[in-house]
């Protein structure tokens, strides 16, 4: 069974410091990896989605890394802004069911002025 | 991107009453579309998987009679909680995967609130 961790559960910064979201899972035989942003009482946007092939995408001050090997993922947001708050959601993909996630259980971020 | 909505955004009913959640695929095609269910400070969790034209597919855990999931076409899925009880208010999510797409991109609605009084 897939299990997925996210380290820390919430963390709060001032504005403008870059940040480091961890994701780690525990089956390392994944067919992707997708982060998501998820505002309160909101559905989930998808920001970075990382093949098992690949081991970074970029977006604008968003990076995310992956090591398969290691089972780990990490999420790095640069020049952290308020509107960056919001709860930050791994999925792993194992592929068997495309599109059949996983989910950690989220680290949540404020971003203050 | 690919556009998924839910209706309603939120719903309260009464304890006993079924309740119908749509979801739709907006500019793309969805073969198959993925219900799940979020508990407060809780991650999400997978229901049951949707196949346009077949029966659903349910995880460990899930009552097929009380989660009733239709997917008659290729944009529209919907769950209908049938006979509600309190326990079953929680944050309902649906998915969607393009069809032909073999990214594994899912792309997410906006949920629906159930409040069961």
């Amino acid at each position: 069974k897939q299990e997925v961790t996210q380290i820390p559960a919430a963390l709060s910064v001032p504005e403008g410091e870059n940040l480091v979201l961890n994701c780690s899972f525990t089956d390392s035989a994944i067919y992707n990896l997708q982060w998501f942003r998820q505002d309160p009482g909101k559905g989930l946007t998808s920001l970075l989605l990382i093949q098992s092939s690949q081991r970074e995408q970029t977006s604008g001050r968003l990076n995310a890394s992956l090591d398969k090997s290691s089972g780990r993922s990490t999420l790095y947001i640069a020049a952290s802004q308020p509107g960056d708050s919001a709860t930050y959601l791994c999925a792993v993909n194992r592929g068997s069911t495309l599109g059949r996630l996983y989910f950690g259980r989220g680290t949540q971020l404020t971003v203050w002025p | 991107g690919a556009v998924v909505s839910q209706h309603p955004s939120w719903v309260i009913c009464k304890s006993g009453t079924s309740v119908k959640i749509e979801c739709r695929s907006l500019d793309f095609q969805a073969t198959t579309m993925f219900w799940y269910r979020q508990f407060p400070k809780q991650s999400l969790m997978l229901m049951a998987t949707s196949n346009e034209g077949s029966k659903a597919t349910y995880e460990q855990g899930v009552e097929k009679d009380k989660f009733l999931i239709n997917h008659a076409s290729l944009t529209l899925s919907t769950l209908t909680v049938t006979s509600a009880h309190p326990e079953d208010s929680s944050f309902y999510i649906c998915s969607a995967r393009a069809t032909g797409a073999n990214t594994g991109e899912l792309f997410f609605g906006e949920g629906s609130r159930l409040t069961v009084l």
